[in-house]
């Protein structure tokens, strides 16, 4: 079964650091969303790429937080300087081309800033 | 008012029980509904989808009430494998490609 590949699993950072993330997507999905999720709470959408393109960034700090997709296949999502609030699991999805509800999520990263 | 929201929890069922969850969302132009399952330290994974005609899936049950803007899960006949949190899903449009909105989750405890 195809699978959207994340790294790293973990990642423990002092606060004020730079952090990157990085998501593989299945093959062939063109969309691609990054996603945080804190403890007790639901995910929510950070940036949505369509190609190499950014849909929806409107909940991306951006002055701390970028997200690229160059070849519009990975990409990667940066926190700089992360902040303790930041400590969160970072999920990456894709999802299959003309349909809706077609989602897969990689196994995420889980952040620890200290 | 959050965009879609769920009961608390926890829930702490034994073995055998029947326990539902309910959901409400706040965009009635919404379109399209699942559950989504996430184990401890997981991802979020599809569970079922749901119809305002009702599904089933073996123990599990979906109904959607569009006119209350309301979605519900019903779990039979709870088994051990069903401890996890359970995230009620909404995509607000038709468009392929639309991100989902999550709840914040209901956690359910089963033991025996």
């Amino acid at each position: 079964e195809a699978e959207v590949a994340q790294s790293p699993r973990y990642k423990i950072t002092e606060k004020s650091q730079a952090v990157a993330f990085w998501c593989d997507p299945i093959s062939g999905h063109a969309t691609l969303y990054w996603y945080r999720q804190i403890l007790g709470q639901g995910p929510e959408l950070l940036v949505q790429f369509q190609d190499e393109s950014v849909v929806d960034d409107s909940q991306l700090p951006k002055d701390r937080f970028s997200a690229e997709r160059l070849k519009g296949v990975d990409s990667t999502l940066k926190i700089q300087p992360a902040e303790l609030g930041d400590s969160a699991m970072y999920l990456c999805a894709s999802s299959s081309p003309g349909l809706v509800g077609g989602y897969t999520f990689g196994s995420g990263t889980r952040l620890t800033v200290v | 008012r959050k965009e879609v929201e769920q009961d608390p929890g926890p829930f702490n069922v034994p073995e055998g029980a029947t326990v539902a969850f309910n959901c409400t969302y706040s965009n009635s132009a919404s379109q399209s509904f699942f559950w989504y399952r996430q184990d401890c330290r997981k991802e979020p994974k599809l569970l079922m989808s749901v119809y305002s005609s009702g599904n089933e899936d073996g123990r599990f049950t979906a109904q959607l009430n569009r006119a209350s803007q309301y979605i519900s899960l019903l779990i039979r006949d709870s088994k051990l494998s069903d401890s996890a949190t359970y995230l009620c899903v909404v995509i607000p449009t038709n468009q392929a490609g639309t991100a989902l909105i999550f709840g914040k989750g209901t956690t359910l405890s089963v033991s025996s």
